[in-house]
């Protein structure tokens, strides 16, 4: 079965600081990867995606993540954080082939402190 | 283009009555899944279309939840007899075709009194 793990709920950071939010996932065959970011009182958004190629993927408003294999992670960051970074951040996997069902992860909460 | 949209925004109903939720997807996306979130929490798959094919089913709750998706564009969710745990915001999204990303309409909140 597939699914996916994010394993801190909250995830604070200094503005200016580099941040991670972690994401591992679990499925049989070639996972596609995804991050949605959901800002307050808004719908979710397109970060970011993997599928296949170059492990490490560039996205919107400066997030990148990279794919790693042999750890089965899929881990989100960003070099230099903003204060509107903060937001609610969601980890996605589905699968190459045959069922085409998202799994989402729970959410990590990032709040970037000024 | 247009996003993906949902209406209505809010609707405030009393248990035992049943809702309607309405969802138009970003025209020409063959694919329409439907997700509850709670209290901003994560979101909980309920259901998929693809083109013409049987949806998957496999996330509603219980048999009070259905959805139809007519014309492989406009999906309707229907809530029957709803009870307060019903309460939540139900997200729509669309997608080109399975495995893309999702975009998702701003969701409609469901308070069940």
């Amino acid at each position: 079965a597939q699914s996916v793990a994010q394993p801190e709920d909250q995830v604070n950071v200094a503005e200016g600081n580099p941040l991670t939010v972690k994401c591992t996932y679990s499925v049989s065959g070639n996972p596609y990867l995804f991050w949605y970011v959901q800002y307050p009182n808004r719908g979710l958004q397109f970060l970011l995606k993997y599928i296949t190629g170059d492990n490490l993927v560039k996205g919107s408003y400066g997030f990148e993540a990279e794919f790693n294999k042999s750890q089965t992670s899929f881990h989100l960051k960003k070099p230099s954080a903003l204060v509107s970074d903060s937001a609610l951040y969601f980890c996605a996997v589905t699968r190459g082939s045959g069922t085409y069902k998202y799994i989402f992860g729970t959410g990590t909460r990032l709040k970037v402190l000024a | 283009g247009a996003g993906v949209s949902q209406s209505p925004s809010n609707k405030v109903t009393e248990k035992g009555k049943d809702v309607e939720l309405r969802c138009d997807p970003i025209s020409g996306h063959t694919a329409l899944y439907w997700y509850r979130q709670s209290l901003g929490q994560g979101l909980e798959f309920l259901i998929y279309f693809q083109g013409n094919s049987a949806p998957d089913k496999s996330g509603l709750p219980s048999d009070r939840f259905s959805a139809e998706r007519t014309g492989g564009s406009v999906s309707t969710l229907t809530i029957q007899r709803t009870q307060q745990e019903d309460s939540a915001v139900y997200l729509c999204a669309s997608s080109f075709s399975p495995n893309y990303e999702q975009y998702f309409g701003p969701g409609t909140r469901l308070t069940v009194t």
